[in-house]
């Protein structure tokens, strides 16, 4: 079936260093969103993705989506403890559903 | 605002028993969701509701029934509970397709 996976299942940083999650479609997508997931808590919506090509920055992240919009990638440039929690893509396929398939998600750890 | 609500947190159930999974939102949203997360498998879409009256399956509606009669509850039934239902239950809602807030989750075990 479609659906949308996400690279690296898990990684472990030193704090300092930077942080990058993939994610890929089997299809094309419409928008893509982000979300962070701490320990224990709920998914928390971090950016929405429209345009192909789209780059948008928040602080030490930068989000991009592909040309061809059936890729996405999270960068974090020097991770910080803060930055702990498992980080999903989620997009609107061009299925008819009006709904997110989200990614299976990349767990972070930073070690201090 | 309270935003996204779930009731219960926590409930065990034992096989074959029926609950219901009660959400609510006062963001007026038109959109709610229903999530499953199980370890190592994000989060799968069980049903959604694009409006109040409508209801639609996601990818794994199999076992769960949804009503919607007002806008901003969602509800989410087990008929009869499985082990294989073991997991973290997420609601969500949202004003179209843009961001998702989602409630804080309900942990549910099956014996």
């Amino acid at each position: 079936g479609q659906q949308v996976m996400q690279i690296p299942q898990y990684q472990h940083v030193q704090e300092g260093e930077d942080f990058t999650t993939y994610c890929n479609s089997s299809t094309t997508l419409s928008n893509i969103q982000w979300y962070k997931q701490r320990p224990g808590g709920h998914p928390v919506f971090l950016i929405q993705l429209v345009k192909s090509g789209e780059v948008k920055k928040q602080k030490r992240l930068t989000f991009q989506f592909g040309e061809a919009k059936k890729n996405s990638s999270l960068h974090i440039t020097a991770t910080q403890t803060t930055d702990v929690g498992t980080y999903f893509c989620a997009g609107i396929m061009d299925t008819g559903r009006r709904a997110l398939t989200f990614g299976s998600g990349t767990r972070l750890q930073v070690q201090p | 605002n309270a935003g996204v609500t779930q009731t219960p947190k926590f409930r065990v159930l034992k096989t074959g028993q029926s609950m219901t999974l009660l959400c609510a939102q006062d963001m007026n949203h038109e959109y709610m969701y229903w999530y499953r997360q199980d370890p190592g498998m994000g989060l799968r879409l069980i049903h959604y509701s694009v409006g109040e009256g409508t209801t639609a399956k996601g990818e794994v509606p199999d076992g769960y029934n949804v009503s919607r009669l007002k806008k901003q509850n969602f509800l989410l039934g087990l008929e009869s509970a499985a082990p294989s239902q073991t997991s973290v239950y997420f609601c969500a809602s949202s004003s179209g397709l843009h961001e998702q807030y989602f409630g804080p989750g309900t942990r549910l075990t099956v014996t």
